[in-house]
């Protein structure tokens, strides 16, 4: 099945700092990568996703690159703030949800 | 639009107990999964519901069933709990399924099996 890592498991940056948050999976199958934000108290809230037919996605100061050959995908957050401080999840799936498997987890903290 | 319910947010049990979560999706969802979350196993996928039928299933035991209604409303029950079934457990719902849309997560049920 399945397997996803992540790293790092925590960052610290200034506010105004990127961020970056990379994970790998092995399942040449899957082709859905979402990106969750989970803040304390709350469920996961999706943040940004990509397909694998797509190479780059952005959105705003967020954006997501993968790389299909090497099996890896990445977060990236420019111009960190205080609010993006939480815990973002990385995952991996096909399109018809088998092997849907998220990654552990990275505590991500903006520094004022 | 309101979003993803669950109740109760918190429930503490006995082991050999059994314990019924539920799920109310967003509005004109049609797919709702279930998750478990801990702190050393991380996020893994229960299953997933579609027009009231099992689509997925991670990798938990019989012990852990689930059904959906024609209303889309979910409930997970688990059986026999067990200490290490103490954790928080979250729906999220989806128009499409899982890996077809956006998913959309409910605060979930915090559950301690003492």
């Amino acid at each position: 099945g399945e397997n996803v890592e992540q790293h790092p498991s925590t960052l610290s940056v200034q506010e105004g700092d990127s961020a970056v948050i990379k994970c790998t999976y092995s399942d040449s199958a899957s082709n859905y990568f979402p990106w969750y934000k989970q803040e304390l108290g709350k469920g996961p809230q999706l943040i940004i996703d990509i397909r694998s037919n797509v190479g780059e996605k952005k959105d705003q100061r967020i954006a997501v690159t993968l790389n299909k050959t090497a099996k890896h995908f990445s977060l990236h957050i420019t111009e960190t703030q205080p609010e993006d401080s939480a815990v973002y999840f990385c995952a991996a799936g096909d399109n018809y949800g088998q092997n849907f498997v998220f990654g552990p987890g990275t505590r991500l903290s903006v520094l004022p | 639009k309101a979003g993803v319910t669950q109740t109760p947010r918190y429930l503490i049990k006995t082991r050999g107990q059994q314990v019924t979560l539920s799920c109310s999706p967003i509005s004109g969802h049609r797919s709702v999964s279930w998750y478990q979350q801990t702190p050393g196993q991380g996020l893994q996928f229960l299953f997933e519901y579609f027009s009231e039928t099992q689509r997925n299933k991670g990798n938990f035991p019989g012990r852990f069933s689930g059904r959906q209604f024609s209303n889309s409303r979910s409930e997970m029950n688990v059986s026999t709990l067990e200490l290490g079934d103490s954790a928080l457990y979250l729906c999220a719902s989806s128009s499409q399924g899982v890996g077809q849309e956006t998913q959309y997560f409910g605060p979930g049920t915090r559950l301690l099996v003492l």
